[in-house]
């Protein structure tokens, strides 16, 4: 069964912290996206990778950064934490196998609190 | 915005009904996917569709594609409480390997 896993479901965190969202995937994907979802909005792109240690901003990439050093890997970081990037954040892979825009597969979702 | 556009963004019906879907986007696409999501979890795939392609089916499942007026249907046959879920259309960028997703729509199913 294939998977997509993000390490943690719920985060609290305090304004100015650095946060980790880390998402692994078992499928041998070369491509990886960290969205974030809001109520009204939508999911929205923030970065993504087609291969380890590339990286491509997505729509919304200004407060964040991403690093993947192993292809299974994926990490989404939040140098310093604001209350607005309080959000839903889903992580996704997808194989270049698949053709232009093919199917993603989805993590579970790592809902941050930033207080 | 170049994201899909679902309407409406909350439908209600009762079991058994058939729910329909729409999703208007603005750009050339290769293929349009849509997906559903349980509350407060992640996003399943549920049907491809490309853009030489009219119309799809999947189980109860059927989707149809007009590439002329940009958009794009999901009709659920005979739909059943366990569809409640949030539906959403994912559009590519012409020619990139990422998705635009569209805000969704709400579906309750009521027993």
């Amino acid at each position: 069964d294939v998977k997509v896993t993000q390490s943690s479901r719920y985060l609290v965190k305090r304004t100015g912290e650095k946060v980790f969202l880390e998402c692994v995937q078992d499928m041998d994907h070369e491509n990886m996206f960290w969205y974030r979802q809001d109520p009204g909005l939508g999911l929205r792109l923030i970065y993504f990778s087609y291969d380890v240690k590339m990286k491509e901003k997505g729509d919304i990439p200004e407060g964040y950064s991403v690093s993947r050093e192993k292809k299974e890997r994926f990490s989404l970081i939040l140098e310093s934490a604001s209350t607005n990037q309080t959000s839903m954040y889903l992580c996704a892979s997808s194989s270049p196998g698949e053709g232009l825009g093919g199917e993603l597969f989805f993590g579970e979702g790592s809902r941050l609190t930033v207080l | 915005s170049q994201q899909g556009e679902e309407d409406p963004q909350a439908l209600s019906i009762q079991e058994g009904e058939n729910a329909t879907m729409n999703c208007s986007y603005k750009t050339s696409i290769n293929n349009l996917q849509w997906y559903r999501q349980n509350s407060g979890r992640g996003l399943v795939h549920l049907i491809l569709i490309r853009s030489n392609e009219r119309e799809k089916h999947s189980g109860r499942l059927r989707v149809t594609l007009d590439t002329s007026k940009k958009s794009s249907s999901l009709l659920i046959t005979a739909s059943r409480a366990a569809d409640t879920a949030s539906y959403f259309c994912a559009t590519d960028r012409g020619g990139a390997n990422n998705l635009f997703f569209g805000t969704g729509t709400r579906l309750t199913v009521i027993p």
